[in-house]
């Protein structure tokens, strides 16, 4: 199974655009890339996910080289309400079998300040 | 709305005895999970299931039992026998395996007294 490895904290700026960059040396074949989004006391919820290139939809893009041992989370113009934990996750979507279990890291403290 | 609902928010429980965490979901998903969550850490799985009447065990399954009798639910009882009970738990469902989108409960969050 793919890990994956996440700076553990990250500060930046109200109106500032915000890249988190995960690192997945041993991303498979059939693994996409998913990101997620925690507040305190809340369960994570899903914010974008992507197999190569580029990918963006109403609140993030998501960016994967050629090689997919990384991916970089963009958040454009960050509030303060930005500030969570972000998880990187790397997995197969179609697979369901009892010895495939996905890891999931400590993610990225993200603090966004005034 | 379609979504997942945890209960209770909270809970308090007394050393030796066993509690059951309710997870209902309406998003008609065939896979659902719980996770435990420590301080500053990542989830790790406790169960999962992938059907009804069939689940599997996570990294961390001891002092844990699930059923999956409905599809729409899947609660967790932590046992007595579980040494470090207290944590917050989520329960999650996918439509398909575990590196599909997840959507996540509210969370449970259980103290042991």
């Amino acid at each position: 199974l793919a890990k994956t490895t996440q700076p553990i904290s990250m500060d930046s700026y109200e109106g500032q655009e915000v890249n988190i960059t995960c690192s997945h040396n041993n991303i498979a074949t059939n693994d996409y890339i998913t990101w997620y989004q925690q507040f305190p006391s809340q369960g994570p919820r899903f914010i974008i996910q992507g197999y190569k290139t580029k990918v963006t939809n109403e609140v993030a893009s998501l960016f994967i080289p050629a090689d997919r041992k990384s991916s970089t989370l963009s958040l454009p113009r960050v509030s303060l309400s930005d500030t969570a934990v972000y998880y990187c996750l790397v997995g197969d979507r179609f697979l369901m079998d009892s010895n495939y279990q996905l890891i999931w890291g400590a993610g990225t403290k993200l603090i966004i300040k005034p | 709305d379609g979504g997942i609902t945890q209960s209770p928010k909270y809970l308090f429980r007394k050393e030796g005895q066993n509690v059951t965490l309710s997870c209902e979901q309406n998003l008609n998903h065939d896979a659902m999970y719980w996770y435990r969550q420590d301080p500053g850490q990542g989830l790790r799985l406790i169960y999962y299931s992938q059907i009804v009447n069939d689940f599997q065990k996570g990294d961390i399954a001891e002092g844990y039992s699930v059923s999956r009798e409905k599809k729409e639910s899947f609660p967790l009882t932590v046992t007595s026998a579980q040494k470090n009970p207290t944590a917050f738990y989520l329960c999650a469902s996918s439509i398909g395996g575990q590196g599909s989108e997840a959507f996540f409960g509210q969370g449970t969050r259980l103290t042991v007294v």
